[in-house]
């Protein structure tokens, strides 16, 4: 089946940082979502993509839409220590309805 | 607003013991998904329903599984008999009619221990 590769797999971060994480698929996806994970809780959506080459912003949360079609990545300027979780790039097929194909994950943590 | 509630939020059981898992999408909600979270596997769709109806279940692993949503307003899924292979997160979501894809609300999950 299809597969979304996710990296990095995990991350430190420092306070004020801007951090960067991506996905890549061998397959074509319609829609390119992104999701975060807090410790003990489900998925909570954060940016949805439509189109290629589409960049999409919520508030410190940048995302954008690959042209191949076959990436994405998100981008988080000046980290808080809230934005601590892992984060969930997810893709539609348009012949797959509405099932997702999430990828591996990226766990951000904090610096000690 | 609610979200999605799912129950139980743990539970432990011994092979071989059948397991329900229940949720209760939002209000409005007319798709439902089960999802299911392991550290090997990540997050895998076992099953998804459209109006109440199961529209696509080839994500379900054996027979052992199963998933009903007699109203719009609640959905089990069941393993009998378990294993502790099922161990795992299980996760429901919903989502609204007419919204775009992918835009899915989830539940925080029951966290199910076989042993």
């Amino acid at each position: 089946g299809q597969q979304l590769n996710q990296s990095p797999q995990s991350m430190f971060i420092q306070e004020g940082e801007d951090v960067s994480m991506n996905c890549t698929s061998s397959s074509i996806f319609n829609t390119w979502l992104w999701y975060k994970q807090d410790p003990g809780e489900g998925p909570v959506l954060l940016i949805a993509l439509y189109k290629a080459g589409e960049l999409t912003s919520n508030g410190r949360l940048t995302a954008q839409f690959g042209i191949t079609r076959k990436d994405s990545f998100l981008n988080i300027s000046a980290s808080i220590p809230s934005d601590v979780g892992i984060y969930f790039c997810a893709g539609q097929l348009q012949a797959a309805g509405n099932k997702l194909t999430f990828g591996g994950g990226t766990r951000v943590l904090v610096k000690p | 607003d609610a979200g999605v509630i799912q129950s139980p939020r743990h539970e432990v059981t011994e092979m071989g013991q059948e397991v329900t898992l229940r949720c209760k999408p939002i209000s409005g909600h007319n798709s439902l998904f089960w999802y299911r979270q392991t550290m090997m596997r990540g997050l895998e769709l076992l099953i998804y329903f459209n109006n109440n109806v199961p529209i696509d279940d080839s994500g379900m692993p054996e027979d052992r599984f199963s998933a009903k949503m007699p109203n719009a307003s609640f959905s089990t899924l069941k393993i009998q008999p378990s294993e502790p292979r099922d161990s795992a997160v299980y996760f429901c979501a919903s989502s609204p009619p007419g919204t775009s894809p992918g835009k899915l609300f989830f539940g925080s999950g029951t966290q199910l221990s076989v042993l």
